[in-house]
């Protein structure tokens, strides 16, 4: 089935900042926005940011998620060794009426 | 405090059934939507199904014809069955709350393993 394109890898330094991205169509990110999702190895995901753009309860403001037209984006300043995990994207898609996922992208911190 | 768990996972043999169970507690469930989501080892997350408050649901097309989802509203526990298990469905099986519209509150996951 349809999914989101992420980058299947990103690695920064310690303290830098990384960006990740998410794109779709004008179906989903473009009209319904996306959700951000943080999933550590062995671990359920967890909400960073919902859909509608709002920071999730706990979450640190080194990460921020923004949008331009049918990319959605991802940015984590001053990486922590923590931050190291997958990071998915979700949108509903208004026209195949279904939930769909970016493949994830792993993110490293060196 | 917001509680998802999921039960009824394990080792299946193929082509039996398995059913899972979701209890949820903490919020009101009859509001809410539900989803399934399920990731196979060292994969992606792939979306199961979503069930809406009055019961209705959308099923994923690749799952169509072996895969029913329900809700229990009184008692808080939405349901999957999923029929004809194949190998291919090895996965953790996730239930999620939706809050704006996506799974964005997610259980701790049931393992479902399928092998002889």
């Amino acid at each position: 089935q349809a999914g989101l394109t992420q980058p299947p890898s990103v690695s920064r330094g310690l303290r830098q900042t990384a960006t990740l991205t998410c794109t779709g169509n004008n179906n989903n990110v473009g009209n319904r926005g996306v959700a951000w999702l943080q999933q550590h190895q062995g671990r359920p995901p967890k909400v960073l940011f919902f859909r509608d753009g709002t920071r999730s309860s706990g979450i640190s403001e080194r990460f921020s998620a923004s949008r331009s037209g049918n990319t959605a984006s991802l940015t984590i300043t001053g990486l922590q060794p923590d931050d190291e995990a997958d990071y998915y994207c979700s949108s509903w898609d208004f026209s195949l009426h279904i939930v769909l996922f970016g493949g994830g992208t792993r993110l490293t911190v060196l | 405090q917001v509680q998802l768990v999921e039960s009824g996972g394990g080792l299946v043999q193929p082509g039996r059934s398995l059913r899972l169970s979701c209890a949820a507690s903490g919020f009101a469930f009859s509001r809410h939507t539900m989803h399934w989501v399920r990731q196979a080892p060292g994969k992606g997350l792939e979306w199961v199904a979503t069930i809406w408050a009055n019961g209705d649901n959308h099923r994923a097309d690749f799952l169509e014809g072996r895969l029913t989802v329900s809700r229990d509203n009184p008692m808080n526990i939405v349901y999957l069955q999923l029929d004809r298990v194949r190998p291919d469905d090895t996965a953790m099986y996730f239930c999620a709350r939706d809050i704006v519209g996506l799974p964005e509150e997610w259980g701790q996951g049931t393992l479902v393993t399928v092998a002889s």
